[in-house]
């Protein structure tokens, strides 16, 4: 089956604007997963949307937001960017699978604010 | 409160060695699951092994085993015949039911195969 997508791979941006990141999760996949990683602080859970509602947010400011669509396709937005928000942002599609639980990860947007 | 620890912030190991990353991991949910991740320098999550807490025997993949201690709550990796391709930092992660979709990583432990 085909993996997670994420779009852009890179992107640069300027302090002060906004960004917008896109995930496909895995065919059949409902949930889908954001999670923040820098060298300093790991990797951080962002928040987690299933069936285009969100059912788990991780501590980060409301600048940070996300939406699920029907397709099950999610959008993250930062906006007001700041200099700190420059990391790698990963997508993480999860579901069922012959009775087992699995979660696969997109290859990351690597988001620099400049 | 949940919390996963790896000790070990970084490792080496002999080619064709098998190594073992330590993974301890906090819950006082009876239902969970545990993973290990790798990640190469490209940046992108390698899902390696899974092992569910009511899983009665350790979880095998190819060259990967968990060895699951449950009463320690331990899940330590162990990866057997190294290849310089398993260089990569690795992360062990926990999922509770009550979480929804909420996985829980640990710190992660850099590898270095050595020729």
């Amino acid at each position: 089956k085909a993996g997670v997508t994420q779009t852009p791979r890179y992107l640069i941006k300027t302090r002060g604007q906004q960004v917008t990141l896109s995930c496909s999760p895995i065919s059949g996949h409902r949930s889908v997963s954001w999670y923040q990683q820098t060298p300093g602080q790991g990797l951080q859970f962002l928040f987690e949307y299933f069936s285009e509602t969100q059912r788990n947010k991780g501590n980060f400011p409301g600048r940070f937001s996300g939406r699920q669509f029907s397709n099950s396709r999610s959008e993250m937005n930062v906006s007001t960017l700041e200099l700190g928000d420059s990391a790698l942002y990963l997508c993480a599609s999860s579901g069922w699978d012959r009775g087992s639980w699995e979660q696969y990860f997109g290859p990351g947007t690597r988001l620099t604010v400049t | 409160a949940q919390k996963i620890t790896q000790t070990q912030p970084g490792m080496f190991v002999q080619e064709k060695e098998a190594v073992t990353l330590d993974c301890t991991y906090d819950t006082s949910d009876p239902s969970y699951g545990l993973f290990w991740y790798k990640q190469p320098s490209s940046g992108e999550m390698i899902f390696l092994i899974y092992q569910g807490s009511y899983d009665q025997q350790n979880a095998t993949e190819g060259r990967y085993s968990l060895n699951f201690q449950k009463a320690r709550k331990s899940a330590n990796l162990v990866i057997s015949a190294s290849q310089l391709g398993d260089s990569a930092m690795y992360f062990c992660a926990m999922r509770v039911k009550t979480s929804y979709d909420k996985v829980i990583f640990g710190p992660g432990t850099s590898l270095s195969v050595i020729p």
